[in-house]
């Protein structure tokens, strides 16, 4: 089973901020197969990045996905109140699927 | 609107069994793989099941293979899981969610781009 391993656990910034979040896999996924979510309190997740760095239709251009191999990183450019949420990272390249276990990004 | 509606949750005593469903709408059903997610409250997400387009693939997490089946019905539109010998570590939010790009499989799915809002089941005595 992929392990992946998220970092920090919560994120406190200032609205305007940069806010890096971390992902790091047990073992090599391919970028085609990596994505990140959001979710926020009393709602389903909701697709933020597929292929590790395509943002997903209608999804703010602040958002941004990089990495590959191991090591991936979703970038928030200019954080705005709304992005106060708990973000998940997720593998689905081998099954079983797998998510992170979150950062909390709080603004 | 794609929209997906998960339905079938509940109080369950463990041991015992419980079906859920999810009912699909405003997308080609029949061409898309899917998958149930679920979420303990205040935790993270935990993939359960997926199915493939034409339920030739089919993969289930550990911890409910032998006692959960995936199933769809592709004339309507919907998908199930059958949870046998519930027990309470499996209290949680059941998603229902949908494969982004069509004809995936489980040994090669895809981001989830649609998701239901959840069905709670609760295992307790």
């Amino acid at each position: 089973e992929i392990v992946l391993t998220q970092s920090p656990g919560t994120l406190s910034l200032s609205p305007g901020e940069r806010a890096t979040l971390s992902c790091r896999a047990s073992q090599y996924v391919t970028s085609g197969h990596f994505a990140w979510y959001q979710q926020k309190p009393g709602q389903a997740p909701r697709l933020l990045i597929f292929d590790a760095s395509t943002r997903a239709t209608g999804i703010p251009v602040r958002f941004s996905g990089s990495g590959s191999g191991t090591d991936f990183t979703l970038t928030i450019s200019r954080l705005e109140p709304e992005d106060t949420a708990i973000y998940y990272c997720q593998q689905h390249y081998n099954p079983p699927l797998t998510f992170g276990g979150g950062t909390k990004v709080e603004i | 609107e794609e929209q997906l509606v998960e339905s079938g949750g509940g109080l369950v005593q463990p041991g015992k069994s419980l079906r859920l469903s999810c009912a699909a709408s405003g997308f080609a059903f029949d061409d898309y793989a899917m998958h149930w997610v679920r979420q303990v409250p205040g935790k993270g997400l935990e993939w359960v099941s997926g199915i493939s387009w034409n339920s030739n693939i089919i993969g289930y997490a550990e911890s409910v293979k032998g006692r959960f089946t995936i199933s769809r019905d592709n004339a309507k539109n919907s998908l199930h899981l059958q949870m046998n010998s519930l027990r309470a570590e499996d209290t949680a939010l059941y998603f229902c969610a949908k494969d982004f790009r069509p004809l995936t499989t489980v040994t090669s799915a895809d981001a989830f781009d649609v998701w239901g809002q959840g069905t709670k089941v609760t295992v307790s005595s």
